[in-house]
Parts: C-alpha cells; structure tokens; sequence
C-alpha cells in the first residue's frame, strides 16, 4: 500500500518568507510524527499528533514553526519568516496507536 | 532527558569484513531501542527493534541485543555487502513504538562498503 508521503521534496525559499510544508500519513495511522534533520543537530523531535490534537508542542526550535493536523489525516508544518538555519530536512512519519513509525521521504528546504 | 551516542564514522570496510556500530544510551526508566537505516536517495526504514532489556532484534543479518547493564545496543553483521551502504540511526522510545514523545536519535553512522 502507499506509505507517507511528502509534498514538495524540495523547496526553495528566500530568508523571511513563509513555508508550507505537507505531510500525508498512512491511511488509518493514528499518530503522526514531524522530525528534523540537519548536519549539526542530527534528527530531532519537532512534534506529535495524535488524532487531531498535539498534546505537546515544546519541541517546536521557535514561535516561528506551527503545525495542525486535519480531519486525523494530512498535517501541514508551516515555517513562518524563515531563517537560514531552519534550512534542513524535515521528516514526517506516521504509526498505529503508537507502535512502529514509517517516515516519509523528506522535504528539503533551502533558505537563501 | 534521553540521549543516544553513536559512533559518527564515516566507517569503511571491504565486503564480507564483520561490522560493529556502538551506540549507547541515556535514559530514564525502560526504553525500546531501534536502529534505523538511510540509504542513498530514501527515507528512513526501521531495521531492527528490541523493547526489553536482553531481546536481541535482527533482520537481513544485522542483529543488536538491548544491554541494560551497560546501557548499549551495539549493531553487528558478520558479512558486509556493498549494498549495506547507508547511513544508520540508533535510536529509542519511552514508549514501544515511539508514543507521545518521538524518538530520541544518535547523530547517524556512515558506513561504506567497499567491493
């Protein structure tokens, strides 16, 4: 069956504007995971849905990074006024009930 | 918090050489340990897991046994390919799978394998 996907793969986006960025899960996954990863810091833990709510969102690097989930399904990250160092790989994966976790390909975003 | 410490690499080998990547950990409590694998050009896919301590996990020829005494979940294959390329993540969980608090992972481990 389809697994995560991640829309767009690449994104380019000039310092201080506004990225979406879009994750659709497994169908019928309950809980749903945005992570990034960058060459200094490695894979790190943004934040987690599980349904439509996200119990904590300290993971979020800044007030800048929001995210929702609608309908238990799509989640869409949104980077506002970005900055060169938010220039990184975000991940998404998604699980059932919290058990093993299938990411996505990754969206690659270039801040210049 | 949790934390995981691996060996960064790049790690170069010959094929058929035997492969050992440490990772240790930090955490509270009884965490699940996984190691996961990126390949060139794709996304992160679960290689192994182990939930308590002294289950060993393996698949494809890797296996790694959770070390409570020692906090460690060591990945080992007795015989590389050069299609074992990748880079791997060791990583845990408070929960099973993950749960409410994500994946705590290492930085990553290079491994190349030469023919």
């Amino acid at each position: 069956g389809a697994g995560v996907s991640q829309s767009p793969s690449n994104k380019v986006t000039e310092k201080g504007k506004d990225v979406e960025l879009r994750c659709d899960p497994i169908s019928g996954h309950t809980a749903l995971y945005w992570y990034r990863q960058s060459l200094g810091q490695g894979l790190e833990f943004l934040i987690y849905f599980q349904g439509n709510s996200a119990p904590d969102k300290s993971g979020l690097p800044s007030d800048r990074f929001s995210a929702e989930r609608t309908g238990g399904s799509v989640s869409t990250l949104t980077i506002q006024r970005t900055q060169q160092e938010d220039s990184a790989v975000y991940l998404c994966a998604s699980s059932l009930y919290g058990n093993e976790q299938y990411f996505g390909p990754g969206t690659r975003l270039t801040v210049t | 918090g949790n934390s995981v410490t691996q060996m960064e690499g790049p790690v170069t080998l010959s094929e058929e050489a035997f492969l050992t990547i440490n990772c240790t950990y930090t955490a509270t409590g009884y965490p699940s340990l996984f190691w996961y694998v990126q390949y060139p050009g794709e996304g992160l896919q679960l290689l192994l897991k182990a939930t308590k301590a002294d289950d060993k996990g393996s698949n494809k020829g890797f296996e790694a046994t959770y070390r409570k005494e020692t906090t460690s979940f060591h990945l080992e294959k007795g015989s590389v390919q050069v299609s074992d390329s990748a880079v791997y993540f060791c990583a845990l969980s408070d929960r099973p799978g993950g749960g409410a608090d994500g994946l705590t992972f290492g930085k990553g481990t290079h491994l190349i394998i030469q023919p």
